[in-house]
């Protein structure tokens, strides 16, 4: 139980265009759902917080306008990322909290590149 | 803040052999450490987990000891097989559901 499903796993688009991301909770309801980043060689950085019928909570120095999050309802979670540029290339991965011993629940990542 | 230290891969081991990644977290208070896995095409998986100092995580072989002393978590695995190939994660949490991670250490076990 307590699956993510996160859509595309790769994604090569241009400069210029946005690209989205879902992350849909297939057999419990997600009200928080975290965005995460990761660089080569670096870490999976919380990108900001989703909570299903309220605005997003983004870390500080990203760019809200750029990494539009919404969570309309409680088994779907978007990230688009606006007028994407090079170095938005990056993995892109979600995470809601799970009941039980796992604490969190991952989607299996998204490989943006964009050219 | 929060920050994690892991070492740097990738790890290439023979089937049988031992498995240690070194992790050292930083925080301010009592956190709560995890070693997260994925594997190739999936999401991460909580491998272990110790909420406080002394505490040891095992799962599938693996484990590890919170060391409040020197502030690490180290991941060990006394016989690892070609299964567990994967990416490796520490990562630390405060409670609030924000997980700090660790760059990830890619292992291939090889027949």
């Amino acid at each position: 139980g307590a699956v993510v499903s996160q859509h595309p796993s790769r994604v090569i688009c241009k400069s210029g265009t946005s690209v989205k991301i879902e992350c849909r909770s297939l057999d419990f309801q997600a009200t928080t759902m975290f965005w995460y980043r990761q660089f080569p060689k670096k870490s999976l950085m919380l990108m900001a917080t989703s909570n299903e019928g309220s605005k997003a909570t983004y870390e500080q120095g990203v760019e809200k306008d750029k990494f539009l999050i919404n969570h309309a309802s409680l088994t779907l979670s978007t990230l688009t990322v606006t007028s994407a540029h090079p170095e938005d290339s990056s993995f892109y991965i979600c995470s809601a909290p799970a009941t039980g011993e796992r604490g969190y629940t991952f989607g299996s990542g998204t490989r943006l590149t964009v050219v | 803040g929060n920050s994690v230290t892991q070492m740097e891969g990738p790890v290439t081991l023979s089937e049988e052999a031992f498995l240690t990644i070194n992790c050292t977290y930083t925080a301010t208070g009592y956190p709560s450490l995890f070693w997260y896995v994925q594997y190739p095409g999936e999401g991460l998986q909580l491998l272990l987990k110790a909420t406080k100092a002394d505490d040891k995580g095992s799962n599938k072989g693996f484990e590890a000891t919170y060391r409040k002393e020197t502030t690490s978590f180290h991941l060990e695995k006394g016989s690892v097989q070609v299964s567990d190939s994967a990416v490796y994660f520490c990562a630390l949490s405060e409670g609030d559901y924000k997980l700090s991670f660790g760059a990830g250490t890619t292992v291939t076990v090889r027949a």
